[in-house]
């Protein structure tokens, strides 16, 4: 099967920079994706990881080390509004397709 | 594009009862994926539709089954409900990740079951 492993909780003020970690366990690996959930709304895709290396995205960017099944989410820049809880997920190929297997999630919080 | 659609959005029910959650997708997906969260838990992977067809399983019990419809909308029941149950049931629709694994999935707004 899948595992995940993430913190479950980190703590930033705003205008810094964080960086959120995942390691994970899976056989058939595709990729590391990472999603945003605010708190009573629906998880909202961030990043895709399938190759070793780092991808940007404005102020978002993800890491992938396929090697040792590890990935990172950093964000920069901190705003309040990035106060979410946050997912990695693994995709994964399965028997008739592939399946997105998410971690327990990191509650960020941004302070003043 | 309209988004993905759920409904109800919250619904109370008493153990031993059923209940069936749809799930409209974006237009064009044709895969639905549908997935439990709770708090401790986080999101768990319950079972993915393609073209009416159940592609992946997870690790849920047989009270937890789902179809999907030829215009790709989906349901999922659940019977013999119990207190357990309590959770937000959220579906994801994506192209079709099965050849495009990077294909991102589109979460609705989810459904908020109770049961009491």
């Amino acid at each position: 099967g899948q595992s995940l492993e993430q913190p479950s909780e980190v703590t930033a003020v705003e205008g810094a920079i964080v960086q959120i970690n995942c390691t994970y366990q899976t056989s058939g690996f595709y990729g590391l994706s990472w999603y945003q959930q605010h708190d009573g709304g629906a998880p909202t895709f961030l990043s895709y990881n399938a190759l070793d290396g780092l991808e940007e995205t404005g102020r978002f960017s993800s890491f992938l080390s396929r090697s040792d099944s590890y990935g990172y989410l950093l964000l920069q820049e901190l705003q309040m509004k990035d106060s979410a809880s946050y997912f990695c997920a693994v995709r994964a190929i399965t028997g008739g397709g592939n399946k997105l297997t998410f971690g327990t999630g990191t509650q960020l919080k941004v302070e003043l | 594009k309209a988004g993905v659609t759920q409904t109800p959005r919250y619904l109370i029910k008493t153990r031993g009862q059923q209940v069936t959650l749809s799930c409209s997708p974006i237009s064009g997906h044709r895969s639905v994926s549908w997935y439990q969260q709770t708090p401790g838990q986080g999101l768990q992977f319950l079972f993915e539709y393609f073209s009416e067809t159940q592609r992946n399983k997870g690790n849920f019990p047989g009270r937890f089954s789902g179809r999907q419809f030829s215009n790709s909308r989906s349901e999922m029941n659940v019977s013999t409900l119990e207190l357990g149950d309590s959770a937000l049931y959220l579906c994801a629709s994506s192209s079709d990740p099965g050849t495009s694994p990077q294909e991102t999935q589109y979460f609705g707004p989810g459904t908020r079951l109770l049961v009491l």
